[in-house]
């Protein structure tokens, strides 16, 4: 087990409607990561946080947006959800510039109907 | 094109053989290289980086890399039952380090 840690663990929302997902990230670690993973895919890039700011994003339209706190922990919000937004979202937390201390939170199962 | 290929598998190897996964990528400019492994129902967890081409071993795995073929690799030796689980490669662009693109996994079985 990491000291990533996400909640909720499952969601269920209506199309349309808006999501929060929440992120606390490991100790010592600076920078938070965002991940959509739909079923028998990999994991693809939302955006990255650090120092509380946006430090890079994927090929995600602005309805994903992200807020990071002064304790490094991390939210995700996705506005006017689509079927297509269900999917396992992954948190993860590493020190900045070093992939290699990346660690994934459990994830976030959500499902739009 | 997809940025980094996998095979899907299923890949079934017997306990004690060795299994070989393949990974490749499409950025020439890419310069670091992982392995993750997820088990059904959990989040990936990093195994292997490697930056340089070549051989680097940790344990019963080998991640190779050879730039000029943009090809990365991962063999488990002495394959174990729990090694059962999806690998993913995952390569970062070479223009943004933090966009993290990840192929779509190979699916492990070993059978005891």
């Amino acid at each position: 087990e990491t000291g990533v840690t996400q909640s909720p663990t499952h969601l269920i929302k209506t199309r349309g409607q808006q999501v929060t997902l929440r992120c606390s990230s490991q100790s010592g670690h600076n920078t938070v990561s965002w991940y959509q993973q739909a079923l028998g895919q990999g994991p693809q890039f939302i955006f990255q946080y650090y120092r509380e700011e946006e430090n890079g994003r994927g090929n995600f339209p602005p309805r994903f947006s992200g807020l990071q706190f002064p304790n490094y922990s991390s939210e995700l919000n996705v506005n006017a959800l689509e079927l297509d937004d269900s999917a396992l979202y992954l948190c993860a937390s590493s020190l900045r510039g070093h992939q290699e201390t990346q660690y994934f939170g459990p994830g976030t199962r959500l499902l739009v109907l | 094109q997809k940025e980094v290929e996998q095979n899907s598998g299923p890949l079934s190897v017997p306990e004690g053989a060795i299994a070989s996964l393949n990974c490749t990528y499409s950025d020439r400019g890419s310069q670091s290289f992982f392995w993750y492994r997820q088990y059904s129902g959990k989040s990936p967890e990093l195994i292997m980086f490697i930056y340089s081409n070549g051989d680097k071993e940790d344990g019963r795995f080998t991640a190779q890399l050879n730039k000029a073929s943009q090809y990365v690799s991962l063999l488990i030796r002495d394959s174990q039952p729990s090694d059962s689980a999806t690998y993913l490669c995952a390569v970062p662009t070479w223009y943004n380090n933090n966009d993290m693109r990840f192929g779509a996994g190979t699916r492990l079985t070993v059978k005891p």
